[in-house]
């Protein structure tokens, strides 16, 4: 059954510096979103992204964070400068063409020093 | 944001029966409902989904939707130990986001 990949499973950085987390969506799929969840909150969306733009994003996705589509698999997310708040789970998923279901990948752990 | 309930829990059930999840949220306008099952430390899998009043069902797993009264349930029968895991409701806003309630966490004793 396809799944959504998610690399690495675990990132620690340092307060400051550039992390890219990646997402292979599902094959077909063409509506692509990140979601975060701090140790113990809820899940909260980031943004949402399709035909190569952001559709929505949330207050939380200022301009330190980033989405890329670089080729025609990936799906990564920048933060440019981690704060020691942006430390959370954070899940790529995707969904099909007019469908309203999404699939959410394992997640990587981001931990910030 | 407009919200999405859920008791927090534990909901503790013994094995074998039926255990119950209640959600409710604010927003009239939400037609898109889903419930997820996420274990600790590991990502929100989808269970169900429901558009339409009254009962979808899919195996053990029964999904309502009321929207006069504005709450979701999700009803597990034959509950078994491997059910337990924190169960987030979630409704589709307007522009395709997922808003997540806070999770029931679900405790099956063996």
């Amino acid at each position: 059954e396809p799944e959504v990949t998610q690399t690495p499973s675990h990132q620690v950085t340092q307060m400051g510096q550039e992390v890219i987390l990646r997402c292979v969506p599902i094959s077909n799929h063409l509506y692509f979103y990140w979601y975060r969840q701090i140790l113990g909150q809820k899940v909260e969306f980031l943004v949402s992204f399709y035909n190569n733009e952001i559709s929505e994003k949330s207050e939380i996705f200022d301009d330190q964070f980033s989405v890329e589509r670089p080729d025609g698999s990936n799906f990564t997310l920048k933060i440019r400068s981690t704060k020691l708040e942006d430390s959370a789970m954070y899940f790529c998923a995707s969904s099909e063409p007019f469908e309203v279901e999404q699939f959410f990948g394992p997640g990587t752990r981001l931990t910030v020093l | 944001q407009k919200e999405v309930e859920q008791n927090s829990g534990p909901l503790s059930v013994p094995e074998g029966a039926i255990a119950s999840l209640n959600c409710t949220y604010s927003d009239r306008g939400s037609q898109s409902f889903f419930w997820y099952r996420q274990y600790s430390g590991k990502s929100p899998e989808l269970i169900m989904s429901i558009y339409s009043n009254g009962d979808k069902e899919d195996g053990r797993f029964t999904a309502q939707l009321n929207k006069a009264s504005q709450y979701v349930s999700l009803l597990i029968r034959d509950s078994q130990p491997s059910d337990s895991a924190t169960y987030l409701c979630a409704r589709m806003d307007s522009s395709y986001k997922l808003i997540f309630g806070s999770g029931t966490r679900l405790l099956v004793r063996p």
